[in-house]
Parts: structure tokens; C-alpha cells; sequence
């Protein structure tokens, strides 16, 4: 059974960069598209972007401009890059992955999330 | 795509049925997910495809749909079925409906 993991800095500053990693283990990253989704306390879930194994990407319109998706096949990693943070992307950060089922791609697999706090 | 989910909270009893709402702002024909979370926890498949159920979903819960009504329904509340419910659709990339909580009454 596939299990990922994120990690990554809890307490950023604005203006600062977030960069997290989301580790596969179980199961290989090629194949799959991969996301990160986010959720701000107490609110409700946000995708991020994902991507497929050979690089491409596809990211939300209202990020695109500060996302990064990249992927390390190698070390089964891959990783998300926010540049330009403000308080308003404190949430918790997790990495999933879609797979085929019927006729589109749903996530089935989670991370178990990373709190990410950007506070002066 | 907006999903727009009512109510925001529905209060009932373990045993009763509980119908959950997600209305699209345009036809996302059946590429609607359901998904379970509950407090610390990721979210959780549970319909695919608006009527077809995850790997390991009880029969107690199941959707129905197509274009932009779809309906979650929980036939009998267990204890741990109170969680936080979201839809989402896969038509034109991906959004999240607001969710709702449903709690105990």
C-alpha cells in the first residue's frame, strides 16, 4: 500500500519562499499524476497543482504565478515550491495521489499533512 | 467550476439518514468525488464518478447524479460517520465544494 509523507519548514515569514517534499514509499511516483492540496485552519480544501511522472504540470489559476511542482523520480520524491508568502497561505499542506478510476482521476491516496504557519 | 454544498451543518442522530447536497455552477456530467475527513485526519475517497463507491466504502453510503445536482447519502448514521464531507469535481481541472459538517444531534 503506497504511504507519503510531507515535510518540510512549519513557520515561515512573509515574502519568504515555502518549499515542501512528499516522499512515496510503497509504491512507485512513476505512473501516477501527483498533487498538493491545501487547507487553511478551519477552512475548507484548495488543490494546489499536479503532475505527471514525466514533468508536466498543471497548476491552479489562482497560484500559478507562485507554484512550483517539481519531481525527483530517483528518491520517489516529489515537491512544491510557494514563493512570495503571506499570512493568507498558512494551512496545512498535503500530497496526494490521483489515480484512474471509471472514467476520470480521484485521489486515493494521502499524506498525513503538514502544518505550515507564515507569521511575522 | 464553483461547487456549492448545503447545508453547511446537519444535525441528526446515529441511525438516521443523512442527505448531503452539491450543486455545480455548470455540468460536470457524473465527474463528481465525494470525500470523508475527520479532525486531524486527510480526507478520504468515498464515491467516484457520483454513484460508484471507493475500494473499501460500507454500502451505507452513496451518490447519486448527473450534470449539476448530486446527492451523498448516509442510509444509516454510524458514530463515526460524523465528520466533515466534501465534494469535488474533475471536469475542468479541480476545485472543492465548501464542505459540510455533520454532527451529532
Amino acid at each position: 500500500q503506497v504511504q507519503l509523507q510531507e515535510s518540510g519548514p512549519g513557520l515561515l515569514k512573509p515574502s519568504e519562499t515555502l518549499s515542501l517534499t512528499c516522499t512515496v514509499s510503497g509504491g512507485s511516483i512513476s505512473g501516477f499524476y501527483w498533487s498538493w492540496v491545501r487547507q487553511p485552519p478551519g477552512k475548507g480544501l484548495e488543490w494546489i497543482g499536479y503532475f505527471f511522472h514525466t514533468g508536466s504540470t498543471v497548476y491552479n489559476p489562482s497560484l500559478q504565478s507562485r507554484v512550483t511542482i517539481s519531481v525527483d523520480t530517483s528518491k520517489n520524491q516529489f515537491s512544491l515550491n510557494l514563493n512570495s508568502v503571506t499570512a493568507a497561505d498558512t494551512a496545512v499542506y498535503y500530497c496526494a495521489r490521483d489515480v484512474r478510476l471509471g472514467n476520470r482521476y480521484y485521489f486515493d491516496s494521502w499524506g498525513q499533512g503538514t502544518l505550515v504557519t507564515v507569521s511575522s | 467550476i464553483v461547487l456549492t454544498q448545503s447545508p453547511a451543518t446537519l444535525s441528526l442522530s446515529p441511525g438516521e439518514r443523512a442527505t448531503l447536497s452539491c450543486r455545480a455552477s455548470q455540468s460536470v456530467y457524473t465527474y463528481l468525488a465525494w470525500y470523508q475527513q475527520k479532525p486531524g485526519q486527510a480526507p478520504r475517497l468515498l464515491i467516484y464518478d457520483a454513484s460508484s463507491r471507493a475500494t473499501g466504502i460500507p454500502a451505507r453510503f452513496s451518490g447519486s447524479g448527473s450534470g449539476t445536482d448530486f446527492t451523498l447519502t448516509i442510509s444509516s448514521l454510524e458514530p463515526e460517520d460524523f465528520a466533515v464531507y466534501y465534494c469535488q469535481q474533475r471536469l475542468n481541472w479541480l476545485t472543492f465544494g465548501g464542505g459540510t459538517k455533520v454532527e451529532i444531534k
